[in-house]
């Protein structure tokens, strides 16, 4: 099985900062790898795609990047409709999820 | 607009059976491979099933393979999830997807809550 390490578990930030989140695979997933946004109380949603693709409706702050079995997930210029968990997952064999990222702000 | 609805949830005692159903609507089903997530309570994302788009070929993690069963009817655009010999570490949120042919899951449904206990 390959494993998502993902970190950090939690960060706290604030409004306009930039934040970046870890991602690392147990094994090359060939950018085959996804990150999701799940606000308290709701379901996740699909942010990015293959590593670096945007989703349809996402804002332009987000982006992903990486390659082998490092990957990252970053957001320009906070905002507090940001707060969430983020979790990346890797679809190369089968599907597992990263552990998840808290983040909050400062 | 893509919808998926997710029933049958509840409380259930250990060992016993249960049966999840998701109804979608806002997309042509049958062309999609479908899938269910679940997140324990304050927990992480686990992926339990994966069904093929004419339902002959599914996937499991070892979690649940031998116990859990994931079923579709593309007449009635419905995905099914049957749970069999539950443990208490079954309880969680389950959440109904579509999963995108390159294997992410791009439409998530708002859940149904499975609690295992005596």
């Amino acid at each position: 099985d390959i494993r998502m390490t993902q970190s950090p578990a939690s960060l706290s930030a604030s409004l306009g900062e930039t934040v970046n989140i870890e991602c690392l695979a147990s094994e090359d997933i060939y950018s085959d790898l996804a990150w999701y946004q799940q606000k308290p109380g709701k379901s996740p949603q699909l942010l990015i795609y293959n590593a670096n693709s945007l989703q349809n409706g996402v804002p332009s702050r987000f982006s992903g990047s990486g390659s082998g079995t490092q990957y990252s997930l970053k957001i320009n210029s906070l905002q507090s409709e940001d707060v969430a968990t983020y979790f990346c997952q890797q679809y190369n064999n089968y599907r597992t999820f990263g552990g998840g990222t808290k983040l909050e702000l400062k | 607009e893509v919808q998926l609805v997710e029933s049958g949830g509840g409380l259930v005692q250990p060992g016993r059976s249960l049966k999840l159903s998701c109804a979608a609507s806002g997309f042509t089903f049958s062309n999609y491979y479908m899938a269910w997530v679940r997140q324990a309570p304050k927990k992480g994302l686990e992926w339990v099933a994966t069904i093929s788009t004419s339902g002959s070929r599914t996937y499991y993690p070892d979690s649940v393979k031998g116990r859990f069963t994931i079923s579709r009817d593309n007449a009635k655009s419905s995905l099914y999830l049957q749970m069999n010999s539950l443990k208490s570490e079954d309880t969680a949120t389950y959440y109904c997807a579509r999963q995108d042919r390159g294997g992410y899951f791009d439409y998530w449904g708002q859940g149904v809550m499975v609690t295992v206990s005596s």
